[in-house]
Parts: C-alpha cells; structure tokens; sequence
C-alpha cells in the first residue's frame, strides 16, 4: 500500500518565476491538504481539496492556487517566486471528515535564488 | 487569528529522563492531534485527542487534553535515543477544516 507520494523532492528555482509541485494521496484517500514549513518552524495551512474544491484556506497571497484531479491527486502552484517562499512544501491525505489523521508525504524542498 | 503555542521551544534529555511538552491555544480546539518529525523526515501521526479531559497512552507515551479543550501534553516516560525529533501539536477549531501546528518542541536525548 502506496504512502503519500511527492514530486519532485528538490526543487531550484529563480525570483519570479513560477512552479508546480505534485501529489499523490495514500491508497483510499480522498481529501488533500497543501502545508508550508519553513526552516525551523511547523507547518502552515496553505489549502485543503476535497472533490476537486478548495474547501479551506489559509492565510496565503492568491500567488499559491492548487488543483484536485478526478483521481484525488494534486498541485500546488505558485506563481511570481519570492525568496520567502523557500520552504519544505508538505503534501498530507486523509478522509473527508476532519477527524481523520493527515498522513505526510517527504515534502519537497524549494530553494528561491 | 488563532495561534498555537509549545513549550519549551528545546529540551536535551539524558537518556532515561521523563521529559513533557505542553500545546496552548489561543482558542477552544474541536480536537488536537500530536505529530513526530524526525530530523530530515516528514510529520508522523501519533495521536488524536477529542474529549475534554481526554487521556490516552501509547506505551511510554501519555497525551492529554485539558478540560477547556484549550491545552494539551505530552510526557514520554524514560527516554530512549529513538525519541530524538520535534514533536508538534495540531489543533483544529470547530467549523473549520484547517490544523493550525504549533511552534514545536525539539527533544534531544543523550545517551
């Protein structure tokens, strides 16, 4: 049984430009949930997918936009990078009810220059 | 806007000490769940607490949730190198579908 899958795992990019990172959810799952972690801190809510919709977000510029696929799994864009942006991006699955544990994908590492 | 806080933000232990941290929210948390980050590694699920005054153990581990669903601990019993990690409260509030983490706390365990 498949864990979260995350693509890539490291990620350079220059001021500006823009990026997509991949997800796939565990076996069975059908809610995704996008996260930022910088160095030294935990995880900060970008947005959450459930049949294809954001159902929440967090307190992040429209510059990060996310798409759920037919088959539960996802994207995270983020257009005109800034150097702030550097982070671990964490992918987690879980049921639709939110009283269901996130399982946490590696993460990918995206380096600003 | 809601915020979770941990303390202590480090803690090194030798091996075979109890060590605890504590989650605080600014908020009243629907439920509260504990991750385990290993260095490099990415957050494991370890509990979910849902009911005031809530107690659960898992092994050398002892969760609880406070009465005011405001707070929450963790206190490992005898510690072993194999708890070397950050360990991170999620709270959710009722009507929302996001975990807000906390700030974390790093164990460090000598051995």
């Amino acid at each position: 049984d498949a864990g979260v899958t995350q693509s890539p795992t490291h990620l350079i990019k220059t001021r500006g430009q823009q990026v997509t990172l991949r997800c796939s959810p565990k076996s069975g799952h059908d809610t995704v949930s996008w996260y930022q972690q910088a160095l030294g801190q935990g995880p900060q809510f970008i947005f959450q997918y459930y049949e294809e919709e954001e159902r929440q977000r967090g307190n992040f510029p429209d510059r990060f936009s996310g798409h759920q696929f037919p088959n539960y799994s996802s994207e995270l864009n983020v257009n005109a990078l800034l150097l702030g942006d550097s982070a671990l991006y964490l992918c987690a699955s879980s049921l639709r009810n939110q009283f269901y544990e996130q399982y946490f994908g590696p993460g990918t590492r995206l380096t600003v220059t | 806007g809601q915020q979770v806080m941990q303390i202590p933000q480090y803690q090194h232990v030798q091996e075979g000490e109890d060590f605890t941290t504590y989650c605080n929210s600014s908020t009243t948390l629907s439920n509260i769940q504990w991750y385990k980050q290993r260095p490099g590694g990415h957050p494991v699920f370890l509990i979910q607490l849902v009911k005031s005054g809530e107690v659960k153990k898992q092994k050398r581990l002892t969760f609880q949730f406070g009465e005011a669903k405001k707070n929450s601990s963790l206190h490992i019993t005898a510690t072993q190198t194999t708890d070397v990690g950050t360990y991170f409260c999620a709270g959710r509030t009722s009507g929302t579908y996001k975990y807000i983490f906390g700030t974390g706390t790093r164990l460090k365990v000598l051995a």
